[in-house]
This record gives structure tokens, C-alpha cells and sequence, in this order.
């Protein structure tokens, strides 16, 4: 059965140091999404990407991230200067229809 | 704007035993509402779903939730759990007039004991 990975499974950086997560969607989804849980807390949608551009983003989402499908199968997270506040497991989704979403295992970002 | 409120961090139960998984929600709009569940290092897998029609909905590994629009809520359900469920569960909801952004509860652990 087709799944989304992500890589790494944990990524370690010092704060202000910049941060590529990627991940590969399923591959003939043609949506995308980043999602991040800081321990003890709810899952949160950071941003959706569609056809080449952002179709939905939080306010989480600010100047600090940004994402990019360089290819025809990444889609990655950029932190460009990571807060200790940025420490969270990081989920990528991916779909076919705007509904179900399928998730990777998760990144975990530890910023110290 | 939507919320998601599950009530219970942690449910303990016996092998063979009902549960019960919590889900309120709030929304302005309709919406349409999920149960993800997450078993230890691996990413959020889809239980069930409420899109339309019937209001009780099932998923192959004996779960149920119903969709109640006068209490806005959509608890899970299973008769008698085994070892095996033991998992993070979550309730989700996402508008169904526009966009597809999940908005998720805090998750139920729910931890299935012999």
C-alpha cells in the first residue's frame, strides 16, 4: 500500500539555524500539507499546497516557513531561523481528494 | 472557526471491555468530521469518517462513531477492544463548504490492559 514518508525521523539544530523537512507524498495526490504537534498539545495545521501554490496557511504559518515541491516528488518545510518554540513532532499529508488526508510518521524537530 | 474538544486524555480499559472515546465540536458551519487513530511511531491513520447520509459509521476493525448534529458530537465506540487498540485516537473536523485544513482534539490514549 502506497504511503507518505518523511525524513529525517528526528532532526536536532541550534537556534537561528535553518531547517529543510521533507517528505514524500503519495504519488498521485495532488494535495499537500504540513501539520505540526508540540508535545502535550493538539495537532495543528500549518499549511496546504496546491498546484504549485499555498491554498490555505494558519498563523502559524508566518515569514519563518515556507514550503516548496522542487520536484515531482518532495515537498518540504522550511524553517529559515528556528525558534526553540519550533521544537514539535512535524506531520506531512497528502491527498487525492480535497478529504482524506494521509499522514507520514512524523519529523521530530528538537531545537536547542 | 472550528474547535474539537475531546474530554478524556487517557482511558484505561480491560481486554474485552466497551469503551467509549469522547468527541464535541464547534463549528459556524457544517463540517465534516473524522477519527484518526496513531499507533506508537507511526503517523495518523484514518479509523472512519461522517461526510453524509447515515449518521452511525463503521470502520473494519469493529469501531463505530456516531454523528449527533443536536449535541455536536461524534463519539467512538467499540464493543469489546483488544491489546492491539491500545493507541492515540483523535477527532478531527474540517468545513464542508470550502477548503479541507483538519482541525484536531487533544487525543485519547487509550491504553487496553490484560
Amino acid at each position: 500500500e502506497p504511503e507518505v514518508t518523511q525524513t529525517p525521523s528526528h532532526q536536532v539544530t541550534q537556534m537561528g539555524q535553518e531547517v529543510i523537512l521533507r517528505c514524500v507524498p503519495i504519488s498521485n495526490h495532488l494535495y499537500f500539507y504540513w501539520y505540526r504537534q508540540i508535545l502535550g498539545q493538539k495537532v495543528e495545521f500549518l499549511v496546504s499546497f496546491y498546484n504549485n501554490e499555498i491554498s490555505e496557511k494558519s498563523e502559524i504559518f508566518d515569514d519563518q516557513f515556507s514550503v516548496e515541491r522542487p520536484d515531482g516528488s518532495n515537498f518540504t518545510l522550511k524553517i529559515r531561523s528556528t525558534k526553540l518554540e519550533d521544537s514539535a513532532m512535524y506531520f506531512c499529508a497528502s491527498s487525492e481528494q480535497m478529504l482524506q488526508q494521509y499522514f507520514g510518521p512524523g519529523t521530530r524537530l528538537t531545537v536547542t | 472557526a472550528q474547535s474539537v474538544t475531546q474530554l478524556d486524555s487517557q482511558v484505561p480499559v480491560f481486554e474485552e471491555a466497551p469503551v467509549e472515546l469522547r468527541c464535541n465540536y464547534s463549528s459556524s458551519v457544517s463540517v465534516y468530521l473524522f477519527w484518526y487513530v496513531q499507533y506508537p511511531n507511526q503517523g495518523l491513520q484514518l479509523l472512519l469518517k461522517y461526510l453524509s447520509g447515515s449518521t452511525l459509521v463503521e470502520s473494519i476493525n469493529g469501531f463505530e462513531a456516531e454523528f449527533n448534529k443536536s449535541q455536536t458530537s461524534f463519539h467512538l465506540r467499540k464493543p469489546s477492544v483488544h491489546i492491539s487498540d491500545t493507541a492515540e485516537y483523535f477527532c478531527a473536523v474540517t468545513r464542508n463548504n470550502a477548503g479541507n485544513m483538519l482541525t484536531f482534539g487533544g487525543g485519547t490514549r487509550l491504553m487496553v490492559k490484560p
